[in-house]
Protein backbone atom coordinates (compact mmCIF):
# COMPACT_ATOMS: atom_id res chain seq x y z
CA UNK A 1 0.00 0.00 0.00
CA UNK A 2 1.30 3.74 -0.57
CA UNK A 3 2.45 5.27 2.57
CA UNK A 4 4.32 8.83 3.03
CA UNK A 5 6.92 8.96 6.01
CA UNK A 6 8.36 12.30 7.19
CA UNK A 7 11.45 11.85 9.03
CA UNK A 8 10.77 12.73 12.72
CA UNK A 9 8.09 13.65 14.78
CA UNK A 10 9.65 16.20 16.01
CA UNK A 11 13.31 18.28 15.21
CA UNK A 12 14.36 21.09 17.55
CA UNK A 13 17.02 23.59 16.23
CA UNK A 14 18.96 26.77 17.58
CA UNK A 15 17.75 30.38 15.01
CA UNK A 16 19.55 30.99 12.73
CA UNK A 17 20.29 26.78 11.79
CA UNK A 18 18.99 25.54 8.79
CA UNK A 19 16.39 23.08 9.65
CA UNK A 20 16.36 19.66 6.98
CA UNK A 21 12.57 17.95 6.59
CA UNK A 22 13.07 14.47 5.20
CA UNK A 23 9.72 13.07 3.14
CA UNK A 24 9.75 9.96 2.02
CA UNK A 25 7.27 7.53 -0.06
CA UNK A 26 6.25 3.97 -1.05
CA UNK A 27 5.06 2.05 -3.57
CA UNK A 28 3.62 4.76 -5.98
CA UNK A 29 5.28 7.80 -7.97
CA UNK A 30 3.34 10.94 -7.99
CA UNK A 31 3.71 13.67 -10.27
CA UNK A 32 4.17 16.64 -7.93
CA UNK A 33 4.70 16.83 -4.20
CA UNK A 34 3.46 19.78 -2.01
CA UNK A 35 4.71 21.01 1.36
CA UNK A 36 2.10 22.95 4.02
CA UNK A 37 2.65 24.47 7.27
CA UNK A 38 0.03 24.16 9.78
CA UNK A 39 -0.14 26.13 13.19
CA UNK A 40 -1.97 24.62 15.99
CA UNK A 41 -5.67 25.09 15.71
CA UNK A 42 -5.45 25.98 11.95
CA UNK A 43 -5.47 24.74 8.82
CA UNK A 44 -2.77 23.89 6.70
CA UNK A 45 -1.25 26.33 4.52
CA UNK A 46 0.60 25.63 1.00
CA UNK A 47 4.42 26.98 0.68
CA UNK A 48 5.50 25.06 -2.49
CA UNK A 49 4.67 22.58 -5.14
CA UNK A 50 7.05 20.56 -7.31
CA UNK A 51 7.31 18.37 -10.50
CA UNK A 52 8.72 15.45 -10.76
CA UNK A 53 10.80 16.84 -13.53
CA UNK A 54 12.46 19.58 -11.60
CA UNK A 55 15.11 18.99 -9.10
CA UNK A 56 14.86 21.75 -6.98
CA UNK A 57 12.93 24.69 -6.05
CA UNK A 58 13.11 27.87 -3.97
CA UNK A 59 10.92 30.74 -2.56
CA UNK A 60 12.80 33.06 0.23
CA UNK A 61 14.46 31.08 2.74
CA UNK A 62 12.58 27.43 1.76
CA UNK A 63 14.34 25.36 -0.44
CA UNK A 64 12.77 21.83 -1.93
CA UNK A 65 14.48 19.18 -3.63
CA UNK A 66 12.63 16.25 -5.30
CA UNK A 67 14.35 12.55 -6.07
CA UNK A 68 11.81 10.37 -7.63
CA UNK A 69 14.57 7.79 -7.73
CA UNK A 70 14.96 7.53 -3.94
CA UNK A 71 11.63 8.36 -3.54
CA UNK A 72 12.24 11.42 -1.08
CA UNK A 73 11.77 15.04 -1.07
CA UNK A 74 13.73 17.18 1.34
CA UNK A 75 12.40 20.79 2.83
CA UNK A 76 15.07 23.47 3.64
CA UNK A 77 14.32 25.99 5.78
CA UNK A 78 17.55 28.51 6.35
CA UNK A 79 18.27 30.90 8.72
CA UNK A 80 15.55 29.43 10.92
CA UNK A 81 13.58 32.03 12.89
CA UNK A 82 11.10 31.22 15.99
CA UNK A 83 8.41 32.22 13.59
CA UNK A 84 9.25 29.39 12.00
CA UNK A 85 7.77 26.96 14.18
CA UNK A 86 5.22 24.87 13.32
CA UNK A 87 4.61 21.32 11.77
CA UNK A 88 4.79 20.89 8.06
CA UNK A 89 3.32 18.67 5.97
CA UNK A 90 4.46 16.98 2.87
CA UNK A 91 1.77 15.42 0.40
CA UNK A 92 2.77 14.08 -2.19
CA UNK A 93 0.30 13.58 -5.41
CA UNK A 94 -0.40 11.57 -8.03
CA UNK A 95 -3.83 11.05 -9.08
CA UNK A 96 -5.11 11.66 -5.47
CA UNK A 97 -4.12 13.70 -2.69
CA UNK A 98 -2.45 12.27 0.55
CA UNK A 99 -0.08 13.31 3.56
CA UNK A 100 2.51 13.09 5.32
CA UNK A 101 1.60 13.02 9.31
CA UNK A 102 4.08 16.13 9.36
CA UNK A 103 7.27 17.24 11.44
CA UNK A 104 6.89 19.55 14.18
CA UNK A 105 9.61 21.87 13.88
CA UNK A 106 10.59 23.86 17.24
CA UNK A 107 13.51 26.82 16.07
CA UNK A 108 14.88 28.17 19.80
CA UNK A 109 16.35 31.50 20.23
CA UNK B 1 -12.41 37.60 -0.52
CA UNK B 2 -13.51 35.32 3.14
CA UNK B 3 -11.35 32.19 1.37
CA UNK B 4 -12.52 28.95 2.71
CA UNK B 5 -15.06 28.90 5.62
CA UNK B 6 -16.11 26.37 7.48
CA UNK B 7 -19.06 25.75 10.36
CA UNK B 8 -19.18 24.88 13.00
CA UNK B 9 -15.71 25.50 14.74
CA UNK B 10 -16.96 23.01 17.26
CA UNK B 11 -19.32 19.43 17.75
CA UNK B 12 -19.88 17.22 19.96
CA UNK B 13 -22.69 14.14 18.87
CA UNK B 14 -23.92 11.22 20.74
CA UNK B 15 -23.39 8.14 18.73
CA UNK B 16 -26.27 7.44 15.63
CA UNK B 17 -26.99 11.48 15.74
CA UNK B 18 -26.76 12.70 12.18
CA UNK B 19 -25.33 16.02 11.20
CA UNK B 20 -23.84 18.19 8.21
CA UNK B 21 -20.73 19.92 8.42
CA UNK B 22 -20.76 23.36 6.38
CA UNK B 23 -18.05 24.48 3.77
CA UNK B 24 -18.00 27.24 1.93
CA UNK B 25 -15.40 29.16 -0.67
CA UNK B 26 -15.62 32.40 -2.72
CA UNK B 27 -12.47 32.14 -5.28
CA UNK B 28 -14.70 30.43 -7.91
CA UNK B 29 -12.84 26.91 -7.33
CA UNK B 30 -14.12 23.55 -8.92
CA UNK B 31 -12.07 21.23 -7.08
CA UNK B 32 -13.61 20.81 -3.34
CA UNK B 33 -12.67 18.22 -0.20
CA UNK B 34 -13.17 17.15 2.84
CA UNK B 35 -9.64 15.61 4.55
CA UNK B 36 -9.99 14.40 8.48
CA UNK B 37 -7.58 15.03 10.45
CA UNK B 38 -5.87 12.19 13.08
CA UNK B 39 -2.89 12.44 15.59
CA UNK B 40 -0.10 10.68 13.99
CA UNK B 41 -2.08 9.81 10.62
CA UNK B 42 -1.95 13.41 8.73
CA UNK B 43 -4.98 14.48 6.51
CA UNK B 44 -6.97 11.57 4.95
CA UNK B 45 -8.82 12.51 1.90
CA UNK B 46 -12.83 11.75 2.68
CA UNK B 47 -14.54 12.87 -0.45
CA UNK B 48 -13.53 15.32 -3.16
CA UNK B 49 -15.77 17.20 -6.18
CA UNK B 50 -14.14 18.51 -9.09
CA UNK B 51 -17.16 20.60 -9.95
CA UNK B 52 -20.95 21.18 -9.40
CA UNK B 53 -22.89 17.94 -9.67
CA UNK B 54 -19.54 15.70 -9.44
CA UNK B 55 -18.32 13.89 -6.45
CA UNK B 56 -15.49 10.91 -5.58
CA UNK B 57 -14.59 9.08 -2.65
CA UNK B 58 -11.18 9.24 -0.89
CA UNK B 59 -9.20 7.59 1.27
CA UNK B 60 -11.76 6.80 4.11
CA UNK B 61 -15.41 7.67 2.72
CA UNK B 62 -17.22 5.24 4.71
CA UNK B 63 -20.31 6.89 6.96
CA UNK B 64 -19.79 10.10 5.46
CA UNK B 65 -21.77 11.67 2.74
CA UNK B 66 -21.33 14.67 0.20
CA UNK B 67 -23.51 16.58 -2.49
CA UNK B 68 -22.08 19.54 -4.75
CA UNK B 69 -25.19 21.85 -6.12
CA UNK B 70 -23.49 24.99 -6.56
CA UNK B 71 -19.60 25.84 -6.87
CA UNK B 72 -19.16 27.13 -3.51
CA UNK B 73 -20.73 24.78 -1.38
CA UNK B 74 -19.42 21.48 -0.37
CA UNK B 75 -21.67 20.01 2.56
CA UNK B 76 -20.20 16.85 4.33
CA UNK B 77 -23.18 14.90 5.72
CA UNK B 78 -22.42 12.27 9.04
CA UNK B 79 -25.23 9.91 8.58
CA UNK B 80 -25.26 7.94 12.01
CA UNK B 81 -22.04 9.29 14.13
CA UNK B 82 -19.61 6.70 15.59
CA UNK B 83 -16.40 7.36 18.11
CA UNK B 84 -14.44 6.65 15.57
CA UNK B 85 -15.68 9.52 13.89
CA UNK B 86 -14.06 11.75 16.17
CA UNK B 87 -11.74 14.03 14.84
CA UNK B 88 -10.82 17.34 13.22
CA UNK B 89 -12.36 17.88 9.45
CA UNK B 90 -10.83 20.26 6.73
CA UNK B 91 -12.53 21.40 3.85
CA UNK B 92 -10.08 22.56 0.87
CA UNK B 93 -10.59 24.14 -2.63
CA UNK B 94 -8.58 24.97 -5.56
CA UNK B 95 -8.18 26.19 -9.13
CA UNK B 96 -7.55 22.77 -10.60
CA UNK B 97 -6.86 19.41 -8.76
CA UNK B 98 -6.07 19.02 -5.66
CA UNK B 99 -2.55 17.57 -6.01
CA UNK B 100 -1.59 20.11 -8.88
CA UNK B 101 -2.53 23.32 -7.61
CA UNK B 102 -2.70 25.41 -4.37
CA UNK B 103 -5.30 24.16 -1.62
CA UNK B 104 -6.52 26.70 0.38
CA UNK B 105 -7.71 25.17 3.79
CA UNK B 106 -10.44 26.02 6.11
CA UNK B 107 -9.95 26.66 9.73
CA UNK B 108 -11.48 23.24 10.48
CA UNK B 109 -14.38 21.49 12.61
CA UNK B 110 -13.45 20.12 16.03
CA UNK B 111 -16.04 16.85 16.18
CA UNK B 112 -16.17 15.21 19.41
CA UNK B 113 -18.59 11.68 19.04
CA UNK B 114 -19.28 10.42 22.24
Amino acid sequence: SQKIEQNSEALNIQEGKTATLTCNYTNYSPAYLQWYRQDPGRGPVFLLLIRENEKEKRKERLKVTFDTTLKQSLFHITASQPADSATYLCAPGGNDMRFGAGTRLTVKP
Amino acid sequence: NAGVTQTPEFQVLKTGQSMTLQCAQDMNHEYMSWYRQDPGMGLRLIHYSVGAGITDQGEVPNGYNVSRSTTEDFPLRLLSAAPSQTSVYFCASSYGTGWTDTQYFGPGTRLTVL
